[in-house]
């Protein structure tokens, strides 16, 4: 059974630039959320994707949107890249029945590298 | 809003160690609270949790209990090894979701 996979694993973009991450869900699971990780912090809630429809969202701006299709699987888009949007992009997923996120599955993250 | 602080690291052991690492956490209501883990270029995985107050969660040899009065969810494991060598984070997710929030992380380097 493939755990939550996401790609690609590691992008360079130039400011000003937009970048496209994609996540595939552990199967089973229904909902995708997505976490920003700079380096040497902790993850920050970006938003959650619940039945293709964004169900929660952090404080992120605009810039950073998503969708999710039939098959669960996700994709999170930055527009407009800055310096600061540098972050390794941590996908994770779990099922909707699942209550307060004890049963979190994170993908390995897409290493975003805005120069 | 809701928050979570643990110690800065890094911390650096030898081997058969203990390991405390401290969280605190700030929340409207009675979160659950977690600890992950993140072994270099690995995703992050659930090391124990715990859903109520006085909760004790344990896995691995690890162990925190969920202290309401304190507001915290110290980690400790009595004897440490190289191969916990990794980046803990502390988190507590509110019951309405799914939603996590994570403390800065604390880096352990358990030296033989």
């Amino acid at each position: 059974d493939a755990g939550v996979t996401q790609s690609p694993t590691h992008l360079i973009k130039t400011r000003g630039q937009q970048v496209t991450l994609r996540c595939s869900p552990k199967s089973g699971h229904d909902t995708v959320s997505w976490y920003q990780q700079a380096l040497g912090q902790g993850p920050q809630f970006i938003f959650q994707y619940y039945e293709e429809e964004e169900r929660q969202r952090g404080n992120f701006p605009d810039r950073f949107s998503g969708h999710q299709f039939p098959n669960y699987s996700s994709e999170l888009n930055v527009n407009a890249l800055l310096l600061g949007d540098s972050a390794l992009y941590l996908c994770a997923s779990s099922s909707l029945a699942d209550r307060g996120g004890e049963k979190l599955f994170f993908g390995s993250g897409t290493q975003l590298s805005v120069l | 809003g809701n928050s979570v602080t643990q110690m800065e690291g890094p911390v650096t052991l030898s081997e058969e160690a203990f390991l405390t690492i401290n969280c605190t956490y700030t929340a409207t209501g009675y979160p659950s609270l977690f600890w992950y883990v993140q072994y270099p270029g690995e995703g992050l995985q659930l090391l124990l949790k715990a859903t109520k107050a006085d909760d004790k969660g344990s896995n691995k040899g690890f162990e925190a209990t969920y202290r309401k009065e304190t507001t915290s969810f110290h980690l400790e494991k009595g004897s440490v090894q190289v191969s916990d060598s990794a980046v803990y984070f502390c988190a507590l997710s509110m019951a309405a979701g799914n939603k996590l929030t994570f403390g800065g992380g604390t880096r352990v380097l358990v030296k033989p």
